[in-house]
């Protein structure tokens, strides 16, 4: 089945501590994305990358990061610096040209911060 | 600077009932849009989408919207929902890159 997947489902961190949010695709697309989703805010967009090896800062990249080594692969790091982070992330892939390709989405990961 | 608005973020409706969602957005050049579904416990996954051509849009379960490009908008409709339609739905615009609006909660009651 081709797909995306984010592990862990769920993840409880405390508070000063780094996570990374794992995210595999397997539908041979160029470009993947993560993006926050809060209640009321819709989806905001943090990295996305275009291709391997290079990445790009989204609307809130501000206390993440992330690397593209592999095609298939998007791993998302949220670090201390990040001062709100508990939120459901979502990954998502698409052919190039993001505008008009429609983007497919993993089952995303809620992050707790206690 | 692209922008996305959804006029209702939460909208309850009993089964057998009209459904429109609103959507507009704010764009000076070429748009492409799109609405996407994320049901309880799923992915989220694409509904319709419009590039070009006719501006009345079919999706998937009996989804369509309408183009406006006078108006910027791209409304959901759907003549008769029912209770699996209950779901946040995502309008998102494409242009120099893909927005996403805020979301609308749709609660059908049985």
């Amino acid at each position: 089945d081709g797909g995306i997947t984010q592990s862990p489902k769920y993840l409880f961190r405390k508070e000063g501590q780094n996570v990374t949010l794992s995210c595999e695709q397997n539908l041979n697309h160029d470009a993947m994305y993560w993006y926050r989703q809060d209640p009321g805010q819709g989806l905001r967009l943090i990295y996305y990358s275009q291709i391997v090896n290079d990445f790009q800062k989204g609307d809130i990249a501000e206390g993440y990061s992330v690397s593209r080594e592999k095609k298939e692969s998007f791993p998302l790091t949220v670090t201390s610096a990040q001062k709100n982070p508990t939120a459901f992330y979502l990954c998502a892939s698409s052919n190039l040209g993001w505008s008009y390709n429609e983007q497919f989405f993993g089952p995303g990961t809620r992050l707790t911060v206690l | 600077a692209q922008s996305v608005s959804q006029h209702n973020h939460h909208v309850i409706l009993s089964e057998a009932a009209s459904l429109e969602l609103g959507c507009n957005y704010s764009y000076g050049g070429t748009v492409n849009l799109f609405w996407y579904v994320q049901y309880p416990g799923q992915h989220l996954q694409l509904l319709l989408k419009y590039f070009s051509g006719d501006p009345l849009v079919k999706g998937i379960k009996g989804f369509e919207a309408e183009f406006i490009k006078s108006k910027f908008s791209f409304n959901l409709r759907k003549p008769s929902v029912q209770w699996s339609d209950t779901a946040e739905y995502f309008c998102a615009v494409g242009g120099f890159k893909t927005i996403f609006g805020a979301g609308t909660r749709l609660f059908v009651k049985a």
